[in-house]
């Protein structure tokens, strides 16, 4: 069965540092790979998304991701955080029925 | 913002009392959804619907029914509310299915004495 992965259950980071949160995935197939954003009390809202082609994606408000099959990640990146970022991600991937399988998120604290 | 609205945003019901949460969107969206979110286990799919009257389950469907009478509406049911029912629901919309983004609500928070 396909399942997701986000190691981290918590990440702090001071603001202006860089930032990389972990998403594995289990799946057959070339996977399509999504990561989400929840601010506190919100919805989710779309970064980024990989389906095909080129491996570093980039997304909204300067975030990006890679997707490593030999490593089934799809590590997101920002090369300087702010404290505008502080909130839950996550990592999800399409199942072979086309839903979506999410990982249990990660929460994001910015230290001043 | 895509045009979706939850209502009621909050509720607090007793045990063993019927619940009904409404999605409604204003994008014409074929495909609608209704998520559970819990801490430590992200969002887990209850049931979801690819036009109307029809209608299909997801990861955790036991205890919920739903309903898509009208493009615009899906409604999710609850007909005897449990403690373990108790969470944050989210309805979610998109164009198509097979990985298409997903446009959420704010929300409904659930409490089930």
């Amino acid at each position: 069965a396909q399942s997701v992965t986000q190691p981290d259950i918590h990440i702090t980071v001071s603001e202006g540092a860089s930032l990389e949160l972990r998403c594995n995935y289990s799946y057959g197939a070339t996977p399509y790979l999504f990561w989400y954003v929840q601010s506190p009390g919100q919805g989710l809202q779309l970064l980024l998304k990989y389906f095909s082609g080129d491996t570093l994606v980039q997304g909204i408000k300067g975030f990006e991701a890679e997707f490593k099959r030999s490593q089934s990640s799809f590590n997101l990146r920002k090369p300087s955080v702010h404290w505008s970022d502080a909130a839950e991600y996550f990592c999800a991937v399409a199942d072979s029925n086309y839903q979506l399988i999410w990982g249990a998120g990660t929460k994001l604290i910015i230290k001043p | 913002d895509a045009g979706i609205t939850q209502s009621p945003r909050h509720k607090v019901t007793e045990t063993g009392t019927p619940v009904t949460l409404r999605c409604h969107q204003t994008e014409n969206h074929r495909y609608m959804y209704w998520y559970r979110q819990d801490p430590g286990h992200g969002l887990r799919l209850i049931h979801y619907s690819y036009g109307v009257k029809d209608t299909d389950k997801g990861e955790v469907s036991d205890g919920y029914s739903v309903s898509r009478s009208k493009t615009e509406d899906f409604l999710l049911t609850l007909e005897s509310a449990t403690s373990s029912q108790t969470s944050v629901y989210f309805c979610a919309i998109s164009v198509a299915e097979g990985g298409d983004t997903q446009y959420f609500g704010p929300g409904t928070r659930l409490t089930v004495l």
